[in-house]
């Protein structure tokens, strides 16, 4: 069965610095796919980025960023240019045919 | 569009009550779930339906039953609420099963058994 570890249950950043959280996966599959999820206060699940496993090519969106080590089964998730806004939890979810395997969460504060 | 919905946004059940909570998207996405989310974990699949008159368990399916009879809603009922219940439930949907399309979720209902 698929697993998905996240290491870092809590993380801070100062404002307009950079921080990175970290995910790591268990599956046997060749392709796949990896996702990071935000949830605010608000609780809302909101998508951050997703990677599809047979692209080397690392996604980005905007100050949003993953490294994906296909070999090292990780795919961590970097912010950049962090804002107050960008505090949060933070899942990392790799997709089964079925549904979504989550990570415990990352909570980030972003100091000012 | 509306996207996911879910209501109510927050109930409270005494043990051994039974009710429902309601999911509808206006994407005409075949594939619905739902999921719990406990403190100090991540989301678990409850039960999923990959199109109408479709539907199969997931991880935590015990203590609850769905159907889904039309492309639109995939309610939620819990058949007698207990307190490790309790938690905070989330309806998701997607274009379709296969595993590229991106899962939206609703906004989360808030259930507390007394």
């Amino acid at each position: 069965a698929q697993t998905v570890t996240q290491s870092q249950p809590e993380m801070s950043v100062q404002e307009a610095e950079t921080v990175t959280l970290s995910c790591t996966y268990d599956t046997s599959e060749s392709d796949y796919y990896l996702f990071w999820y935000k949830q605010p206060p608000s609780r809302q699940m909101i998508l951050v980025i997703r990677q599809e496993a047979y692209k080397q090519q690392n996604a980005t969106e905007n100050r949003f960023s993953v490294n994906f080590q296909k070999a090292a089964k990780s795919f961590s998730l970097k912010i950049s240019d962090s804002q107050l806004g960008d505090a949060a939890m933070y899942f990392c979810a790799y997709r089964t045919p079925v549904a979504l395997v989550f990570g415990k969460g990352t909570k980030l504060t972003v100091n000012p | 569009n509306a996207g996911v919905t879910q209501t109510p946004k927050f109930q409270v059940l005494k043990t051994g009550q039974s009710m429902t909570l309601q999911c509808a998207q206006d994407m005409n996405h075949e594939y619905m779930s739902w999921y719990r989310q406990d403190p100090g974990m991540g989301l678990r699949l409850i039960h999923y339906s990959v199109g109408a008159g479709i539907t199969d368990q997931g991880e935590v399916p015990n203590g609850y039953n769905v159907s889904r009879s039309t492309t639109e809603d995939f309610p939620l009922r819990l058949l007698s609420a207990a307190p490790s219940q309790t938690s905070v439930y989330f309806c998701a949907s997607s274009y379709s099963w296969q595993s590229q399309e991106t899962q939206y979720f609703g906004p989360g209902t808030r259930l507390l058994v007394l």
